[in-house]
C-alpha cells in the first residue's frame, strides 16, 4: 500500500502568486486532514474532511485559502495570493472511520520568497 | 479548549541511559494520548497510544491523571531512537474526533 500520497513535495513561489497542493489519502480512509507545520512546532490543523464534507474548517484563512475533496477521495489545497509568512510544511493525513491513528504523507515543504 | 505541551525542545542523552520525553495535557473530558514520532527523512506516524498499553520499540507511556500527564519512557536508549517525537491529545467534538499536537521534543541519542 502507498500510504497517504501528496505532491508536489517541495514548492518555490514568489510572494502573491497561487499555490496548490494534493494528497490522496489511504483507500477507504473517510477522513482527511490538512494541517501546517511551521518550522520548531507541531501540526495544527486546517481542515477536516469526513467524506467530502468540511467538517472543521475553523483554522483555515478563509482570505486566502481554500480546500475541496469534491468526491470524497482526494482533495486539494489551495493558496491564493501566498504570503512571506506561508512558508511551511503542508501535511496531509487520513484515517478509517472512527479511527483514532492518522497516517501522515510526506508533507510539501513551501517557500515564499 | 484542550492543550498539550512538551516542555523540552532537545533532550541528548547518551545510548544505554534511560530516556523520558515529558508532556502535560490540559482537558476538561476524558483524554485519549498519543505518541507520534517522525525520524529524519521520514513521515510522522504513530508510535503508541495510551489505551492499548503497549510497549512499541521499548518505549512505553502510562497516562496519569492526577498529574496530566503521558510521558514517553524508555530504560535504555539506542541510536535509531534519535528523532523528533510529538505528543497528542484528541478529543470528541462534534462527533469527531480532533487532535491537538504539542510543538515536540527532538530526541537526540549520543554514541
Amino acid at each position: 500500500e502507498a500510504g497517504v500520497v501528496q505532491s508536489p513535495r517541495y514548492k518555490i513561489i514568489e510572494k502573491k502568486q497561487p499555490v496548490a497542493f494534493w494528497c490522496n489519502p489511504i483507500s477507504g480512509h473517510n477522513t482527511l486532514y490538512w494541517y501546517l507545520q511551521n518550522l520548531g512546532q507541531g501540526p495544527e490543523l486546517l481542515i477536516r474532511y469526513e467524506n467530502e464534507e468540511a467538517v472543521d474548517d475553523s483554522q483555515l484563512p478563509k482570505d486566502r485559502f481554500s480546500a475541496e475533496r469534491l468526491k470524497g477521495v482526494d482533495s486539494t489545497l489551495k493558496i491564493q495570493p501566498a504570503e512571506l509568512g506561508d512558508s511551511a510544511v503542508y501535511l496531509c493525513a487520513s484515517s478509517s472511520w472512527g479511527g483514532r491513528e492518522q497516517y501522515f504523507g510526506p508533507g510539501t515543504r513551501l517557500t515564499v520568497t | 479548549a484542550q492543550r498539550v505541551t512538551q516542555p523540552e525542545k532537545l533532550l541528548s542523552v547518551f545510548k544505554g541511559a534511560p530516556v523520558e520525553l515529558k508532556c502535560n495535557y490540559s482537558y476538561s473530558g476524558s483524554p485519549e494520548l498519543f505518541w507520534y514520532v517522525q525520524y529524519s527523512r521520514q513521515r510522522l506516524q504513530l508510535l503508541l497510544r495510551h489505551i492499548s498499553r503497549e510497549s512499541i520499540k521499548g518505549f512505553t507511556a502510562d497516562l496519569n491523571k492526577g498529574e496530566t500527564s503521558f510521558h514517553l519512557k524508555k530504560p535504555f536508549a539506542q541510536e535509531e531512537d534519535s528523532a523528533m517525537y510529538y505528543c497528542a491529545l484528541s478529543e470528541r467534538s462534534g462527533g469527531y474526533q480532533k487532535v491537538t499536537f504539542g510543538t515536540g521534543t527532538k530526541l537526540q541519542v549520543i554514541p
